[in-house]
């Protein structure tokens, strides 16, 4: 157990709507990020918060979203969605705002369905 | 452009034996790197990492190798076990404006045969 929740596991939902994940990160962990896992494929990364401030941005789409709220959990918002939104979104958190001597821990996913 | 590349999609390695995993990066300002490993249905989970400083570091069964001229690391994996078949990320970490950015391969599939 790495310590991070992600809720729901499994969302299913239609072209053109909004959904919003949600992420707990570890106990003591001001990082968190946010990945996306297309089918066999890496990860991408999406977005990093960092004591409730947003710190780094990847290949984020415009029709996605996200915030860190003050007691540090997250939510990734992602609206208009389309066939090509289905994958796994990965939250991760970590103590500091690098990786060095502070490895991110990962949830274990939502496994986004679009229809 | 993938900056992090994990050539091996798959790897099948007999118990007991030795696992290498590689993985070739393209930007030379990376200056730490880690394995994930991942069981399906779970999110990754740290292996272990090297900095840039270092050419080698080990965890019990686990040593990764880093070759900075080659621009190349592999993780070694001694004796092989059941547990270890799993699919294995490297990544790369590189300080982008004032700010640090994880590039990951694609994964390589490990599969231990009994």
């Amino acid at each position: 157990d790495s310590g991070v929740t992600q809720t729901p596991k499994h969302l299913i939902t239609a072209t053109g709507q909004r959904v919003t994940l949600r992420c707990s990160p570890r106990s003591g962990d001001l990082s968190v990020y946010w990945y996306q896992q297309s089918l066999d494929q890496g990860l991408q990364f999406l977005i990093q918060y960092y004591n409730g401030e947003e710190r780094a941005k990847g290949n984020i789409l415009e029709r996605f979203s996200a915030q860190q709220f003050p007691d540090l959990h997250s939510e990734l918002n992602l609206s208009s969605l389309e066939l090509g939104d289905s994958a796994l979104y990965f939250c991760a958190s970590s103590r500091e705002a690098g990786p060095y001597n502070s490895p991110l821990h990962f949830g274990n996913g939502t496994r986004l369905t679009v229809t | 452009d993938q900056q992090v590349k994990q050539n091996s999609p798959s790897l099948s390695v007999q118990e007991g034996r030795i696992s290498i995993l590689n993985c070739d990066y393209t930007n030379s300002m990376f200056d730490y790197f880690l394995w994930y490993k991942k069981y399906p249905a779970e999110g990754p989970t740290f292996l272990i990492s090297i900095s840039s400083i270092k050419d080698k570091n080990e965890d019990g069964r686990f040593t990764v190798f880093l070759n900075k001229s080659a621009k190349h690391l592999s993780l070694h994996i001694v004796p092989s076990q059941p547990g270890d078949s799993a699919v294995y990320f490297c990544a790369a970490s590189a300080k982008k404006d004032s700010n640090y950015q994880l590039i990951w391969g694609a994964g390589t599939k490990l599969i231990i045969k009994p």
